[in-house]
């Protein structure tokens, strides 16, 4: 149990384009979703934390405008990187805690970001 | 800035051996921390979640200690395996509730030879 999708795996795309990364819990109920990035031999960095029904809480130097993130349902987060430039490139990372289950993470795939 | 530091950054052992990382992380505010193993092109894995100092936690061959006074925790793989190869993440919570979210180490990065 405690699955977690992530969709696309792998993404290139043009600049200035806007791109959406989806975030599903497969097997069990997620009030509380967070998505990371991580650059090249650095650590996974949090930007934002996704609450179903509500706003997101954006980290620090995170732009909300440019990462958009809705999480609609207790299974489905989305972030969409608009507008995306070459520095937007990345490895894109979310993670879904279980309701009522503890503080445990448990993390989806991940998707590589490639802005041409 | 919350440094969590975690050394080696890459070990390379033999199928057999056994081995052991650390993790460093402030001890001030402390609520939790988290392991993870992270194999290429997989999702990251639960390994433990770890609460209380002096805590020791076993899965298989895997087992951790934590510190919470000093701040630190080792992992240990005993008769490490060419399938327990993978990134290995520390994460400390600093702060419960709504505050304190997990902050990740690099990791080290274990090979095991056959």
């Amino acid at each position: 149990g405690a699955v977690v999708s992530q969709h696309p795996s792998w993404v290139i795309c043009k600049s200035g384009t806007s791109v959406k990364i989806e975030c599903r819990s497969l097997d069990f109920q997620a009030t509380t979703m967070f998505w990371y990035r991580q650059f090249p031999k650095q650590s996974l960095m949090l930007m934002a934390t996704s609450n179903e029904g509500s706003k997101a809480t954006y980290e620090q130097g995170v732009e909300k405008d440019k990462f958009l993130i809705n999480h609609a349902s207790l299974t489905l987060s989305t972030l969409t990187v608009t507008s995306a430039h070459p520095e937007d490139s990345s490895f894109y990372i979310c993670s879904a805690r279980r309701t009522g289950a503890g503080d445990t993470q448990y993390f989806g795939p991940g998707t590589r970001l490639t802005v041409l | 800035i919350l440094n969590v530091e975690q050394s080696p950054q890459s070990l390379h052992v033999q199928e057999g051996d056994s081995t052991n990382f650390t993790c460093s992380f402030p001890s001030s505010n402390f609520y939790a921390l988290h392991w993870y193993r992270w194999e290429t092109a997989k999702s990251p894995e639960a390994l433990f979640v770890m609460t209380l100092n002096g805590d020791e936690k076993k899965k298989g061959r895997i087992s951790a200690t934590l510190n919470t006074k000093e701040g630190y925790s080792y992992l240990y793989i005993k008769g490490s395996q060419p399938e327990d190869s993978a990134t290995y993440l520390c994460a400390p919570r600093l702060g419960g509730g709504s505050q304190g979210n997990l902050i990740f180490g690099k990791g080290t990065k274990l090979s095991v030879k056959p």
